[in-house]
């Protein structure tokens, strides 16, 4: 069964805050992504990833970087954290059309 | 660009009836897209309900079917019979795949709250 594992899986932090987001999946994937979700907006792509030292940008990449570590390792990074990043953040891992979903981090920025 | 409609917000349905979730695509990449519904239960991230990677083909699992329209470019969500545990969010998502140097990502419609009623 494929594992995408998401760290922390809720995080609260201030205005201007700097806080990493974690993935590690254990399929041997190519691809990475991040997404948030937001209520009436379904699930949007921030940054994607085919492979360690590869970074791609998605749709809503303001605000974000990301990097690729290693073949496992995905990070989500927010420098500068606002209160309009305040969301559910998900990592997905895939190949061949099959994506699998981490459980998801939800963010709060107060 | 790529996008997804489906039925918006809440959906409420009495358990044994029948449900639709209506979704309609666009894809300027790609004439014929790779379909999807995911479900995101409580707490659990999105799992694929459902995939038709071939137009006028239908999908099936855990008693729910799509069909990819190509004509109507349409790919509702059907049941004949819900139960309670179908309660979740469903999400309709296009992908237009690797092989178009697109990767797997996905471009999702807002989603669907089913609520199913004792």
């Amino acid at each position: 069964e494929a594992a995408v594992t998401q760290s922390p899986r809720n995080k609260v932090t201030v205005t201007g805050g700097n806080v990493t987001l974690s993935c590690r999946q254990t399929n041997s994937h190519n691809y990475m992504y991040w997404y948030r979700q937001d209520t009436g907006h379904g699930l949007r792509l921030i940054h994607y990833s085919y492979g360690a030292g590869n970074l791609q940008i998605g749709d809503v990449p303001d605000g974000y970087k990301a990097t690729r570590t290693t073949q496992e390792d995905f990070f989500l990074l927010l420098e500068l954290a606002s209160p309009s990043q305040t969301s559910l953040y998900f990592c997905a891992s895939s190949w061949n059309t099959e994506v699998f979903f981490g459980k998801g981090t939800r963010l709060t920025v107060v | 660009g790529d996008s997804v409609t489906q039925t918006e917000g809440q959906v409420t349905v009495s358990e044994s009836k029948s449900l639709i979730i209506n979704c309609t695509y666009s894809a300027t990449s790609i004439a014929y897209p790779n379909l999807f519904w995911y479900v995101r239960y409580p707490g659990e991230g999105l799992q694929l309900l459902l995939k038709v990677i071939t137009a006028g083909q239908k999908g099936s699992s855990r008693g729910f079917e799509a069909t990819y329209n190509k004509e109507t470019t349409s790919f509702h969500l059907q049941k004949a019979s819900v139960q309670e545990s179908d309660s979740a969010v469903y999400y309709c998502a296009l992908s237009v795949g690797v092989n178009t140097g697109g990767a797997d990502r996905l471009t999702f419609g807002k989603g669907t709250q089913l609520i199913i009623q004792p």
